[in-house]
């Protein structure tokens, strides 16, 4: 059973840092692309972050480009998302999503859409 | 990139059917088959109900349909259920900037 579970949240000034992780298990981590999308409060769903399997490819949205990095270590079957220069717009619930994909002859490819999303860490931004 | 654009709310009384529209641009919706769409209960974690415009994840309702036509995107919810009571959210893939979710729509059974 794919399970993934955040942790890290809590209460930030502005201008300040966190780090959020991930802990996957029930499937073969370092096989599938992983995210990060986010809630704001009474707000809809904004996708934040990809990172590849191999952890060499990463993207990001306008909004947080340059602010936050995202990384993995597969050999602890975990993602994490550094936050830096934190603003109160990135006041939000943060999901770790699995990207869908599948592996034949030993290669693996990624399809265009989610298919796990853990519970959520929530991230406050405020003085 | 700005949101797909849904429709705030739609309602429907139980066995109807509904359809929630989720219009972007050529660059996202239009230009490829790669709008998903996912039910979100508050409190609860989102769930994949269609991929690829059309396709339904196993275990997962044939009540429920997607379709698109140029630049919009539709999910149709057929005899419609109490359960079904959720806001429901599509994204798209947009190329050079990956994913763009809509604006959510919040579906009432009456």
């Amino acid at each position: 059973e794919v399970q993934l579970l955040e942790s890290g949240g809590g209460l930030v000034h502005p201008g300040g840092s966190l780090r959020l992780s991930c802990a996957a298990s029930g499937f073969t981590f370092n096989n599938y692309a992983m995210n990060w999308v986010r809630q704001a409060p009474g707000k809809g769903l904004e996708w934040v972050s990809l990172i590849y399997g191999t952890g060499t490819s990463t993207y990001y949205a306008a909004s947080v480009a340059g602010r936050f990095t995202v990384s993995r270590d597969n050999s602890k079957d975990t993602l994490y998302l550094q936050m830096t220069s934190l603003r109160a717009e990135d006041t939000a619930l943060y999901y770790c999503v699995k990207h869908a994909g599948y592996c034949s002859g030993g290669t693996c490819y990624s399809n265009d859409h989610f298919d796990f999303w853990g519970p959520g860490t929530l991230v406050t931004v405020s003085s | 990139q700005s949101a797909l654009t849904q429709p705030a709310s739609v309602s429907g009384s139980p066995g109807q059917s509904i359809t929630i529209s989720c219009t972007g641009t050529s660059s996202n919706v239009g230009g490829y088959n790669l709008v998903s769409w996912y039910q979100h209960h508050p409190g609860r974690v989102p769930k994949l109900i269609i991929y690829e415009g059309t396709k339904r994840p196993s275990g997962v309702s044939n009540r429920f349909s997607g379709s698109k036509s140029g630049n919009t995107a539709s999910l149709t919810i057929s005899g419609l259920q109490a359960e079904d009571e959720a806001d429901y959210y599509c994204c798209s893939y947009t190329g050079s900037t990956y994913y763009v979710f809509g604006t959510g729509t919040k579906v009432t059974v009456l």
